[in-house]
């Protein structure tokens, strides 16, 4: 059963960076593309952008262009995605999802990461 | 970008009524459309899928249907394990969008 494995939660001050590991074990790791979708309290999801484990390949959406990297590494089998120029709004819970290639649907949701940004 | 204008933001329902939720996308998605349902606290979780496909163990009281680009979903019998938001999402291109969300309330 594909399992992802992210960090609880994070606080962080406006303006600084956070960096979200999501681990990945019992599939392998080039199998599926990792998604990360936000959701800020009370709020909707908002889907941030992508990545292919096999290649290293992002697709990201234009919101969020310029200030989050998506990256992997196959040696521990991790995905990290890094916001960076926190501000207030950022804080929310942050998924990453495990989705096959293509535009799709996530049928595997993990605990998620909040990140708290606050002075 | 695909925008997702789901309706009505809230709804109060009784147990065993019926409930109604839309979701128009501003351009054509085929029947790339999913339903997710979110309890305070938790992770979303997959109701149905390509519009109208019910996920493996989601009880048949939930349902998908389209027309064009306006898709619904409806709980014919609300119980009281399903008062929580509803989200849909359009799965044909990027980037992904997802609807505004809709709270099923107890009346």
């Amino acid at each position: 059963q594909v399992q992802l494995v992210q960090p609880g939660a994070e606080v962080k001050k406006p303006g600084a960076s956070v960096k979200i590991s999501c681990k990945a074990s019992h599939y392998t790791f080039t199998t599926y593309y990792i998604h990360w979708v936000r959701q800020a309290p009370g709020q909707g999801l908002e889907w941030m952008g992508m990545i292919n484990p096999s290649g290293g390949s992002t697709t990201y959406a234009q919101k969020f262009q310029g200030r989050v990297t998506m990256t992997r590494d196959t040696s521990t089998s991790t995905v990290y995605m890094e916001l960076s120029s926190l501000r207030s709004e950022d804080t929310a819970v942050y998924y990453c999802l495990p989705a096959v290639a293509g535009p799709t649907w996530f049928d595997s949701w993990g605990q998620g990461t909040l990140v708290t940004v606050s002075s | 970008d695909i925008r997702m204008t789901q309706s009505p933001s809230s709804v109060s329902a009784s147990v065993g009524g019926r409930v109604t939720i839309t979701c128009r996308a501003s351009q054509g998605i085929s029947s790339w459309l999913t339903w997710y349902q979110q309890k305070p606290g938790k992770a979303p979780k997959v109701l149905i899928f390509a519009a109208s496909s019910l996920q493996s163990g989601v009880p048949s009281r939930f349902s998908g249907s389209e027309s064009g680009t306006e898709f619904t979903l409806t709980i014919s019998s609300l119980q009281p394990d399903d008062f929580a938001t509803y989200y849909c999402q359009q799965a044909h291109s990027f980037p992904l969008t997802f609807g505004g969300g809709t709270k099923v309330e107890i009346k």
